[in-house]
């Protein structure tokens, strides 16, 4: 099993609505979670840190559920721009920092 | 302030060729990465330094892989007797601490014919 999973995706969506990704990871103990986002043929850049009280920064709002052992995203009113792949971060077993495998967003008009 | 640093941005090299990628992360940024992003694939991770400690090499896909990291900044990542699998974007990042997020270059595309 990887230690951080998400679900490929694409997700595909109509402009202004509402998209959820979850992200599971394993090591319990894990103490930082992240929320990357990653256009094509770029680099990835930090999107939001995860913090256990959850948190939100404009449309976005990331959670954590650590007696589930999963991490969330959700994007309100999308839109166009949003279209990306969502990457989500966690600690493995010997407590680096790994990556999920990434959601691939599509927003369409 | 400036970002993290790749060089060089592109690299074609021939089959069975030795490449050196550089990495100058964040001054003052203790944790260095190197991943590897395939074509439509995600990033996998390479190797792992954090200050002085000794660096996490578990990622690393074969002995024809090396990294090493100078006085705590630079990284260099190179790559013995090129195949054309290597062939791949070689991201670094960096963060301030082991727990920080990771602040990325805009990597290295290396191509082997």
């Amino acid at each position: 099993r990887k230690e951080v999973e998400q679900d490929p995706g694409p997700f595909n969506v109509p402009e202004g609505a509402t998209v959820a990704f979850n992200c599971t990871y394993s090591n319990s103990a894990s103490q930082s979670f992240f929320w990357y986002r990653q256009d094509c043929r770029k680099e990835p850049k930090l999107l939001m840190s995860v913090y256990s009280s959850g948190n939100e920064d404009g449309r976005f709002t990331a959670q954590l559920n650590r007696a589930s052992q999963y991490i969330s995203l959700l994007i309100r009113d999308s839109k166009l721009s949003d279209s990306a792949t969502y990457l989500c971060v966690g600690m493995d077993s010997s407590y680096k920092l790994i990556f999920g495998s990434g959601t691939r967003l599509l927003v369409r008009p | 302030g400036a970002g993290v640093s790749q060089s060089p941005s592109n690299k074609v090299t021939e089959k069975g060729k030795d490449v050196e990628l550089r990495c100058d992360p964040i001054s003052g940024h203790t944790a260095l990465y190197w991943y590897r992003q395939s074509l439509g694939q995600g990033l996998e991770f390479l190797i792992y330094f954090q200050g002085n400690s000794a660096p996490d090499k578990s990622g690393l896909p074969s002995d024809r892989f090396s990294a090493e990291r100078t006085g705590g900044s630079v990284s260099t990542l190179t790559i013995q007797r090129t195949q054309q699998e290597d062939s791949a974007v070689y991201l670094c990042a960096s963060s301030s601490t082991g727990k920080s997020p990771l602040h990325f270059g805009n990597g290295t595309r290396l191509t082997v014919t």
